[in-house]
Formats: C-alpha cells, sequence, structure tokens
C-alpha cells in the first residue's frame, strides 16, 4: 500500500526566511508525485510534480522541490517565504503508470510571520 | 474559466436524510474522484471515476454512493447521512494521463447532526 508521511503539523517561518515542507513517501514501483496548496475557504491548487527527470522541480509562486529517491523524500521548499504563503500544504503520491489513486499526506500548516 | 464546480457549498441536514452534491467539471475529463478531507487525515479517496458508466471504490466508500452517467457530472450520494460524516468534500478532475495533476472544486462542507 502506498502512503505520505507529512512529519510536522506546522511550520513557523519569519518572512524572508527560506520554507521548506518535509514530506516522505512509500510507493511500489516508480513514484509520482505533487504537492498542493490549500488557502483558506478554498479548493487545493496544484503547485508542481515529479514525474521523471530532473530531481529539482520547479513549480509555481516561486515553490521548488527535489526529490530523493535514497531518501524517499520530495521536500517543498521556496528560498524566501511570503505572508501571503501561509496555507495548508499536501504532499501526494500515486503509483506510477499503473496507478489510479492519488494517497495524500496529512497536510502541514505553514505560518509565515511578517 | 476552467472549474469544477461543486453545489452546495455548505449543508447542515440530520441523521437519515437522503442528499446529493453535485459535481461538474468543464474541461472534458474522463477522470474524477470524491475526497473527504478531516483534520490530521489529509484527504481520503471516496470513489473515482475512469469515465462515463465506470466507477470504483476509493479508501473510504462506506455510505456513499456515485454515478456518472455524464462525463461532466459525478454526484456524490448519502443515502442516510451519520455524524461521522461530517467533513469537508472535494470533487476533483484530471485529463489526459495519470502524470496529470488534479483540479479540485471549491469544496463542500457537510454537516450531519
Amino acid at each position: 500500500a502506498q502512503s505520505v508521511a507529512q512529519p510536522e503539523d506546522q511550520v513557523n517561518v519569519a518572512e524572508g526566511n527560506p520554507l521548506t515542507v518535509k514530506c516522505t513517501y512509500s510507493v511500489s514501483g516508480n513514484p509520482y508525485l505533487f504537492w498542493y496548496v490549500q488557502y483558506p475557504n478554498r479548493g487545493l491548487q496544484f503547485l508542481l510534480k515529479y514525474i521523471t527527470g530532473d530531481n529539482l522541480v520547479k513549480g509555481s509562486y516561486g515553490f521548488e522541490a527535489e526529490f530523493n529517491k535514497s531518501q524517499t523524500s520530495f521536500h517543498l521548499k521556496k528560498p524566501s517565504a511570503l505572508v501571503s504563503d501561509s496555507a495548508l500544504y499536501f504532499c501526494a503520491v500515486r503509483e506510477g503508470a499503473a496507478g489510479n489513486k492519488l494517497t495524500f499526506g496529512g497536510g502541514t500548516r505553514v505560518l509565515v510571520k511578517p | 474559466e476552467a472549474q469544477v464546480t461543486q453545489n452546495p457549498r455548505y449543508l447542515i441536514t440530520v441523521t437519515g436524510k437522503k442528499l446529493t452534491v453535485t459535481c461538474s467539471q468543464n474541461m472534458n475529463h474522463e477522470y474524477m474522484s470524491w475526497y473527504r478531507q478531516d483534520p490530521g487525515l489529509g484527504l481520503r479517496q471516496i470513489y473515482y471515476s475512469m469515465n462515463v458508466e465506470v466507477t470504483d471504490k476509493g479508501d473510504v466508500p462506506e455510505g456513499y454512493k456515485v454515478s456518472r452517467k455524464e462525463k461532466r457530472n459525478f454526484p456524490l450520494i448519502l443515502e442516510s447521512p451519520s455524524p461521522n460524516q461530517t467533513s469537508l468534500y472535494f470533487c476533483a478532475s484530471r485529463g489526459g494521463g495519470n502524470y496529470n495533476e488534479q483540479f479540485f472544486g471549491p469544496g463542500t462542507r457537510l454537516t450531519v447532526l
């Protein structure tokens, strides 16, 4: 069975500082990995994905994520956080080409303080 | 505008009273799915559909039904709602291969008393 772990319920960071949101996964076969963001009272918005190729993936709003196969991790990063980045972030995994199921982590709340 | 719409956005009901949450997408996507979001549990898949008349159970299908009679619509039916179905529900759709991201609706907050 596939699974995703987001070990931190909440991450606090000062505006302008680097932001990291951690994600580890477990899946049979090659993973397709996704990050989504949820702002208050809104649906989930897609940020970025890793399918294959370069381990460093760049996405929307200045976010990027690094795929590490040996550590089964896909951490989300932003070099300089903004107050407007405060939101709930979800990591998700699908099992490669054969998988129809998208499994989500429990979510990490990011609070960026001015 | 490409979007997934859900109705209603908010619903308070009582135990046992049948209800339907509608979901519609205008992107001609084959794949549609329903999730529920509960604090600390992330999103859990209820049902999904690969195309018209093709549906399958997700992780938490008990107490729910779905149908896919048209490509654009994927309603979620609660025949006899119970308080443990109080949750935030999201519909999502995806086109093309499963390497594509899903598009989510705005959510339906359901309270069952």
